[in-house]
């Protein structure tokens, strides 16, 4: 079966310190992977998306992610965080059979003062 | 431009009654899909259509209906709402799907907050 998952369910970092998000993909061929963020009460905007070609794809505010086919993971990182990046972060993926995206469960980014 | 509009934004409905919400895709986009949000979990698909199509149907019950009119937009409806339903209802637009050949991302709407009492 087609699955997303994000083992780490809140993760608190420093402001300006360094963040990876984990995200593990199980599919039968190669997905089609996104993240994305949603703010409380709001819905989810995209950061960055992978379909082919390049590894590393870069994102807005900051985000980029890496597609490790032989880690079947797609994890976001960014250099340097800042307070307003706390929120809820969701990896995402599809497959050749639609737009029908399969959501991980999410994880909750807490930025330190 | 405008981008995925839903409405209404809140909505409060007892058990047993019928709702029905509503999704503008961005201009252009063909293709609205339906996902339902409860509180601290991920999005889980409910219903894709494509060109006025249902092209994709997630594990729901019957309750659950949509339809996509002329112009793209669509509704959800669920009929029988039970405790259960209350959730953040989101609807996303596509320019297509990949089973037209071509990959897209998805666009949400800022989403329906539904609570059964």
């Amino acid at each position: 079966a087609q699955s997303v998952t994000q083992p780490d369910i809140h993760i608190t970092v420093s402001e300006g310190a360094s963040l990876e998000l984990r995200c593990n993909y199980s599919y039968g061929a190669t997905p089609y992977l996104f993240w994305y963020v949603q703010s409380p009460g709001q819905g989810l905007q995209l950061l960055l998306k992978y379909f082919s070609g390049d590894t590393l794809v870069q994102g807005i505010k900051g985000f980029e992610a890496e597609f490790k086919r032989s880690q079947s993971s797609f994890n976001l990182r960014k250099p340097s965080v800042h307070w307003s990046d706390a929120a809820e972060y969701f990896c995402a993926g599809h497959n050749n059979a639609g737009n029908m995206l399969t959501f991980g469960g999410g994880t909750r980014l807490m930025v330190k003062p | 431009d405008a981008g995925v509009t839903q409405s209404p934004t809140h909505l409060i409905k007892t058990r047993g009654q019928h709702v029905t919400l509503r999704c503008s895709p961005i201009s252009g986009h063909k293709s609205v899909s339906w996902y339902q949000q409860v509180l601290g979990q991920g999005p889980q698909f409910i219903f894709q259509y494509y060109e006025k199509e249902e092209r994709g149907r997630g594990n729901f019950p019957d309750r659950f209906s949509a339809r996509q009119f002329p112009n793209y937009s669509s509704e959800l409806n669920v009929n029988a709402l039970l405790l259960g339903d209350s959730a953040l209802y989101l609807c996303a637009s596509s320019s297509q799907t990949t089973s037209t050949g071509v990959a897209t991302e998805a666009f949400f709407g800022q989403g329906t907050r539904l609570t059964v009492v």
